[in-house]
C-alpha cells in the first residue's frame, strides 16, 4: 500500500518568507509526527497529532513554527517568516494503534533551503 | 525518555552477520524497544520490534535480554545496500522518538 507521503520534496524560500509543509500520512494512522534534520544531526521532534488534536506540542522551536491536522489525515507544518537556520529536512511520520503496536513509519522528507 | 547508548560505528565484512547491540538500562515496562536505519538523505526505515521476546522478520532479527535492558539488531546476511546508520529507541504509541546518535554501520566488500 501507500507509503507516508510529503510535499514538496525540496523548497528554497528567502529569509523572511512563510512556507508550508505537507504531509499525508498512511491511510488510516491515527497518529502522525513531525521531525526535522538539520545537517550532519539527529532527528529532532516539532509535534504530535493524535487524530486532529496536538497533545504534544513540545518540540516547536518558536513561535513562528504552527502544524494543523484536518479530517484525521493530512497535516500541513507552516513556518512563518523563515530564518536560515530553519534550514533542515523536515520529516513527518504516523503510526497506527493496532496490530501494528506503535511503530512509526517515515516520509521520505522535504528539504527545506532558507536563502 | 530512556536513554540509549550504542557504539558510535562499526564495520561488517559483506555476506557475514552484522551484530549491532544497545544498551537501554532505563526503559519502562510498558516501553518496546524499536529499531530503525537511516540510508543517507533518506527518511528513517522501520526495521523490527520487540518488548520481551525475541523477534525476527525478514530484515533482521531482534534479541532482547531477560532484563530488558540491552538488545541486539542481528542483520543475518550483511550487504553493501546495509551500510547506514542504525538506531535503537524505546518507545510506545502517541511518543516521540528520541533518535540519539545510533550507530555507523559499514558493510565492506
Amino acid at each position: 500500500g501507500a507509503g507516508v507521503s510529503q510535499s514538496p520534496s525540496n523548497k528554497v524560500t528567502e529569509k523572511g518568507k512563510d512556507v508550508e509543509l505537507r504531509c499525508d500520512p498512511i491511510s488510516g494512522h491515527t497518529a502522525l509526527y513531525w521531525y526535522r534534520q538539520s545537517l550532519g544531526q539527529g532527528l529532532e521532534f516539532l509535534i504530535y497529532f493524535q487524530g486532529n488534536s496536538a497533545p504534544d506540542k513540545s518540540g516547536l522551536p518558536s513561535d513562528r513554527f504552527s502544524a494543523e491536522r484536518t479530517g484525521g489525515s493530512v497535516s500541513t507544518l507552516t513556518i512563518q517568516r523563515t530564518q536560515q537556520e530553519d534550514s533542515a529536512v523536515y520529516l513527518c511520520a504516523s503510526s497506527s494503534r493496532g496490530a501494528g503496536l506503535g511503530e512509526q513509519y517515515f516520509g521520505p522528507g522535504t528539504r527545506l533551503t532558507v536563502t | 525518555d530512556a536513554k540509549t547508548t550504542q557504539p558510535p560505528s562499526m564495520d561488517c565484512a559483506e555476506g557475514r552477520a552484522a551484530n549491532l547491540p544497545c544498551n537501554h538500562s532505563t526503559i519502562s515496562g510498558n516501553e518496546y524497544v524499536y529499531w530503525y536505519r537511516q540510508i543517507h538523505s533518506q527518511g528513517p526505515q522501520y526495521i523490527i520490534h520487540g518488548l520481551k521476546n525475541n523477534e525476527t522478520n525478514e530484515m533482521a532479527s531482534l534479541i532482547i535480554t531477560e532484563d530488558r535492558k540491552s538488545s541486539t539488531l542481528i542483520l543475518p546476511h550483511a550487504t553493501l545496500r546495509d551500510t547506514a546508520v542504525y538506531y535503537c529507541i524505546p518507545g510506545n504509541y502517541g511518543q516521540n522518538f528520541v533518535f540519539g546518535p545510533g550507530t555507523r554501520l559499514s558493510v565492506l566488500p
